[in-house]
């Protein structure tokens, strides 16, 4: 069975940092494209990033909007890909899913930014 | 960037209607996919590559498209159908989703 858990979410200040985590099971993590997606309060999704496999060296897309606050990362010796979120604003108030190349996706984390 | 736009953004359906429901692109793409998310849970892949229903996903259930208009059609409204369908383009980056239709029963 195909499983993904995001952990790491919570409430967080303005301009501080968080490190959400997905740890996956039941596919082939190595040579999967991962990627991070958010669903806002108002439930717009929101692509994030994407991370390719080691064939494809690993080669990293953002969204313009988070790149150089967000760092999408992966462990294939742990089957897990992270999301490191730098210098964090109230509109990244989210939930927070990972996907296995948008076929399957994790249930989610929240994350809150707020004073 | 490709923006998606969805129609109509909330429509209610009787038991057994037939339903439509429509994503625009402000560019071309090569292929659609569908998502249905029900309230609480996460997204669920529905239909990929334009046409192709995922796993366990009811034949009722159509998706049809080229170019810039695609649709997800519903050939007989059940009251499990209710949920939100986004729609997604994977023909360039950044990826984008539509803003939804909220499908109610009457």
């Amino acid at each position: 069975e195909v499983q993904l858990v995001e952990t790491g979410g919570g409430l967080v200040q303005p301009g501080n940092s968080l490190k959400l985590s997905c740890a996956t099971s039941g596919f082939t993590f190595s040579t999967a494209w991962m990627n991070w997606i958010r669903q806002t309060p108002g439930k717009r999704l929101e692509w994030l990033a994407q991370i390719e496999d080691k064939s494809n060296n690993y080669f990293i897309s953002y969204l313009e909007s988070v790149k150089g606050r967000f760092t999408i990362s992966r462990d294939d010796s742990k089957s897990s890909v992270y999301l490191q979120m730098n210098n964090l604003k109230e509109e990244d108030t989210a939930i927070y899913y990972c996907t296995w190349e948008s076929v399957r996706w994790g249930q989610g984390v929240m994350v809150t930014v707020s004073s | 960037e490709i923006v998606l736009t969805q129609s109509p953004t909330t429509m209610a359906a009787s038991p057994g209607e037939k339903v439509t429901l429509n994503c625009l692109a402000s560019s071309s793409v090569s292929y659609m996919n569908w998502y249905q998310q029900k309230s609480g849970a996460s997204p669920k892949l529905w239909i990929y590559g334009t046409s192709n229903l995922a796993s366990g996903v009811p034949n009722r259930f159509s998706g049809s498209g080229s170019g810039t208009s695609y649709s997800l059609t519903i050939s007989s409204m059940e009251a499990e159908d209710v949920a939100t369908y986004y729609c997604l383009q994977l023909s360039s980056y950044p990826l984008t989703f539509g803003s939804g239709t909220k499908l109610e029963i009457k």
